[in-house]
């Protein structure tokens, strides 16, 4: 079965600092695609990043990279020098068939 | 691109009475739309799937009299709680996809605060 796990339920950061959200997932397909979403307290769905099964190199969007490892299926965001807009909540998705599978999510908060 | 609406945003009802939410694609055909429902500081969990022009799937444990989904264009898609009550209350999502994007990906909408009193 497919499954993503976000072990970090809370986590609390200094502004400025980086910080990285743990995800792992499990699945036997070959092809899969992992995305991140931050759902500020607004409750909209922000498209964060994306990582897909066969690509060679770590995404990187601006501020946020995914350490990705896919022998140990992990699939972490980084967020480098948070800033106090980054407090919402993290989601990691994975996309199984036409569904997406979600993870328990952390929620971040950003210290000034 | 790719923006999704929802409407209303937060609606307030009595209980017994019928809600309906609409979900847009505002400039992409939405092939595929979802429906979902977040409790406070809980995680998605997807109600149901619908394509346009036919019946929407629903997950298991979902209400189909309860949680009516009509996908009626390739740009509009409408949730219907009927009979509501205070246990309906949640933050309803939708999201929708049509084969666009750099990852296929599915586009959401804000969102709608449902409060059955």
């Amino acid at each position: 079965a497919q499954k993503i796990t976000q072990t970090q339920p809370g986590m609390f950061v200094q502004e400025k600092e980086a910080v990285t959200l743990d995800c792992t997932y499990d699945t036997s397909d070959p092809s899969y695609g992992l995305f991140w979403y931050k759902q500020p307290s607004s409750g909209e769905m922000i498209f964060l990043i994306y990582q897909g099964s066969y690509d060679q190199q770590n995404a990187t969007e601006g501020r946020y990279s995914l350490n990705f490892q896919k022998a140990r299926k992990s699939a972490n965001l980084v967020i480098s020098a948070s800033q106090l807009g980054d407090s919402a909540m993290y989601f990691c998705a994975m996309r199984g068939g036409y569904q997406l599978i979600w993870g328990a999510g952390t929620k971040l908060i950003i210290k000034p | 691109g790719a923006v999704v609406s929802q409407h209303p945003s937060r609606v307030i009802c009595k209980s017994g009475t019928s809600v309906k939410i609409e979900c847009r694609s505002l400039d992409f055909q939405a092939t595929t739309m979802f429906w979902y429902r977040q409790f406070p500081k809980q995680s998605l969990m997807l109600m149901a799937t619908s394509n346009e022009g036919s019946k929407a799937t629903y997950e298991q444990g979902v209400e189909k009299d309860k949680f009516l989904i009509n996908h009626a264009s390739l740009t509009l898609s409408t949730l219907t709680v009927t009979s509501a009550h205070p246990e309906d209350s949640s933050f309803y999502i939708c999201s929708a996809s049509g084969g666009i994007g750099p990852h296929n990906e599915q586009f959401f909408g804000p969102g709608t605060r449902l409060t059955v009193l």
